[in-house]
């Protein structure tokens, strides 16, 4: 019964590359969320998605950040153009109804912008 | 605006040493507040879910508490194995699922 898969583990970028990070549910898991962790800061909201629909983004970026949920495959944090200040741990946790249950949290990706 | 403050920030206890860790929060009427363990370069595990002022839970040598203005995660007889980072979100009403997290406290126990 594997938990919540996020790939790569570690993805280098230089500035003004894209990055997209991946991201496969538990099994059962229809609800994925995204959280970014800024070096000494907490986790933030980032999106919360379910399939092919964005529910709630308000902790998105206005710009160059992206988020996507299809029918068939993972879920997709994508960044075009990436800056230093995008350099951050992107952890990705799924749910099976949404609110009032806990999140189980895959082991994040590593974002290093050069 | 909804926010969650935890203390202290780091916290270093001897084995065996009790202690408790503060979360207070303020939200516009909370649905659930969330403890999570991180260990270094790995994602948050998750520990309680407490959803009325007055509710306890307990797992092993963790103890989580609530009340309408904060929540504490008492630490029986700690061991080195409990050092972690102690995470802890609230959900508010009509948010979705969303969880607001604090800063965290860094829990280290020595032998």
């Amino acid at each position: 019964n594997a938990g919540v898969m996020q790939n790569p583990r570690h993805l280098v970028r230089r500035r003004g590359q894209e990055a997209r990070l991946r991201c496969s549910p538990m099994k059962g898991h229809s609800h994925v969320y995204w959280y970014r962790q800024l070096p000494e800061e907490g986790l933030k909201f980032m999106v919360y998605l379910q399939k092919e629909n964005i529910i709630d983004e308000s902790g998105m970026p206005k710009e160059r950040f992206s988020a996507e949920f299809p029918k068939e495959g993972p879920s997709i944090l994508r960044i075009q153009q990436v800056v230093r200040g995008d350099s951050a741990a992107y952890f990705c946790a799924s749910g099976r109804s949404g609110p009032n249950e806990k999140l189980f949290f895959g082991s994040g990706t590593q974002l290093s912008v050069l | 605006e909804d926010q969650v403050t935890q203390s202290p920030e780091a916290l270093r206890l001897q084995e065996g040493e009790s202690s408790s860790l503060n979360c207070s929060y303020t939200v516009s009427g909370l649905r659930g507040l969330f403890w999570y363990r991180q260990d270094p370069g790995k994602g948050p595990e998750f520990l309680f879910t407490l959803y009325s002022a007055g509710e306890e839970k307990e797992k092993e040598r963790l103890k989580a508490t609530l009340t309408k203005k904060e929540s504490f995660l008492h630490i029986t007889a700690p061991k080195p194995e409990d050092s972690a980072t102690y995470l802890c979100a609230v959900q508010a009403q009509n948010q979705g699922g969303k969880l607001i997290f604090g800063q965290g406290t860094e829990l280290s126990v020595k032998p």
